[in-house]
């Protein structure tokens, strides 16, 4: 099975600054990557995701993820973050079986 | 759009009572999935559905149960509900890759959540 791991649990920055979450994950096979975002309220929506290809994906609202195999990770960039970017964020995976497995969340606050 | 609806979207109940959360989805993806999330340990699979009268228990399963009688439907019981089991509920769909549709194999796409609070 697979297992997830993200790094920060809360993350406070300021507008303007630079993103970074950190994503981890175990599993000996090939893996299709995710990063969900929650608005406060929301549902899950999907970020971006890496099936095979160039490592560095791209995006939507300005986000870009790099898959490192060799580092079984991929980490979630922002250069210049927004207010409008403060909610959690959640690194997943899956193979072929389809089943989703999530990291704990990353809490990211964004002060004006 | 791919739709997934969720309902009801809050619910309070008391302990020892049997509840069921609904989903229903209107593009007819063979995978359906139901989540738990609570603080600090992300979203849990609870269940999850390859297709019609095919139903498999996730890490959570203990305490619930589903059945897919048809494509659209995958609900969600709660056969005697605990006060462990106060959480919010998301249903997602995901569908086989070359089925067509919206989005690629292996993206889900997520409901809006249920509230429960046991009491």
């Amino acid at each position: 099975a697979q297992s997830v791991s993200q790094h920060n649990h809360h993350v406070i920055l300021s507008e303007a600054a630079s993103l970074e979450l950190g994503c981890n994950y175990s599993y000996g096979g090939t893996v299709n990557l995710f990063w969900y975002v929650q608005y406060p309220g929301q549902h899950l929506q999907l970020l971006l995701k890496y099936f095979s290809g160039d490592p560095l994906v791209k995006g939507i609202k300005g986000f870009e993820a790099e898959f490192i195999k060799s580092k079984f990770s991929f980490n979630l960039r922002k250069p210049s973050v927004q207010w409008s970017d403060t909610a959690e964020y959640f690194c997943a995976v899956n193979a072929s079986d389809y089943k989703l497995s999530f990291g704990a969340g990353t809490t990211v606050t964004v002060r004006a | 759009d791919a739709e997934i609806t969720q309902s009801p979207r809050h619910k309070i109940t008391e302990t020892g009572r049997q509840v069921t959360l609904a989903c229903h989805q209107t593009w007819n993806h063979n995978n359906m999935f139901w989540y738990r999330q609570d603080l600090g340990h992300g979203l849990r699979l609870i269940h999850y559905s390859y297709g019609v009268q095919d139903t498999n228990k996730g890490e959570v399963s203990d305490g619930y149960s589903v059945s897919r009688s048809n494509t659209e439907d995958l609900p969600l019981t709660l056969e005697s509900a605990a006060s462990s089991q106060t959480s919010v509920y998301f249903c997602a769909m995901s569908h086989h890759p070359g089925q067509g549709a919206e989005g690629d194999g292996t993206e889900a796409f997520f409901g809006q959540g249920t509230r429960l609070t046991v009491v």
